[in-house]
């Protein structure tokens, strides 16, 4: 049973223009979400990160929104630049537990110039 | 500052044999993670530790994995009797634990292929 599901594996954007990724969950204890970005041969890297207390939070070109409602989180990043290729992963976790992470199955994000 | 390094980068080993990855985490970080990813596949939670309490072995699949944190730094994953599906990237990560700080830091990973 996935509890983190990325329904997208690949998305493929022009340069400039804005990269939306998606990310649905099933577990409604989980309380904290991340993103991950990984290319390969490398460890996924952290992007950005949002408590379940927000729906917004915006670093740079990179803002997460949260609708806990409907159990979606979705990464934006603008503008897309052809560096923000790779993989970008979605993780939730329990904040007051061991705080493993659950991650979804990956977009591969491609910006084309 | 350093990051979270693992060794070796790539084992290959017979199906059978036993492998040891190690993990060092970001001095400081008191909590340590194991992921593995499969092919075509997500992160997968293994086990966690976090300062000298118990590990947390949840995500272990089989009772031929097993893992340990030295002096509360450096740590081993132990594959005994490897298998075919054992093949996978072992990640390991660690983060301050504690308080508000949720991040997790990842290695590169040891790529594991049992022939």
């Amino acid at each position: 049973d996935q509890q983190v599901k990325q329904n997208s594996p690949s998305l493929s954007v022009q340069e400039g223009r804005i990269s939306i990724l998606n990310c649905d969950y099933t577990n409604s204890m989980f309380d904290y979400f991340l993103w991950y970005k990984k290319y390969p041969a490398e460890g996924p890297t952290f992007l950005i990160s949002i408590s379940s207390i927000k729906d917004k939070n915006e670093d740079g070109r990179f803002t997460v929104f949260l609708n806990k409602s409907a159990k979606h989180l979705s990464l934006h990043i603008v503008p897309s630049q052809p560096g923000d290729s790779a993989v970008y992963f979605c993780a939730a976790m329990r904040a007051g537990s061991a705080r493993q992470l659950t991650f979804g199955s990956g977009t591969q994000l491609t910006v084309l110039p | 500052g350093a990051g979270v390094s693992q060794s070796p980068s790539n084992k290959v080993t017979e199906k059978g044999k036993d492998v040891e990855l190690r993990c060092d985490p970001i001095s400081g970080h008191t909590a340590l993670y194991w992921y593995r990813q499969s092919l075509g596949q997500g992160l997968e939670f293994l086990i966690y530790f976090q300062g000298n309490s118990a590990p947390d072995k949840s995500g272990l699949p089989s009772d031929r994995f097993s893992a340990e944190r030295t002096g509360g730094s450096v740590s081993t994953l132990t594959i005994q009797r490897t298998q075919q599906e054992d093949s996978a990237v072992y990640l390991c990560a660690s983060s301050l634990g504690g308080g508000s700080s949720y991040e997790q830091y990842f290695g590169p990973g040891t790529r594991l292929t049992v022939t």
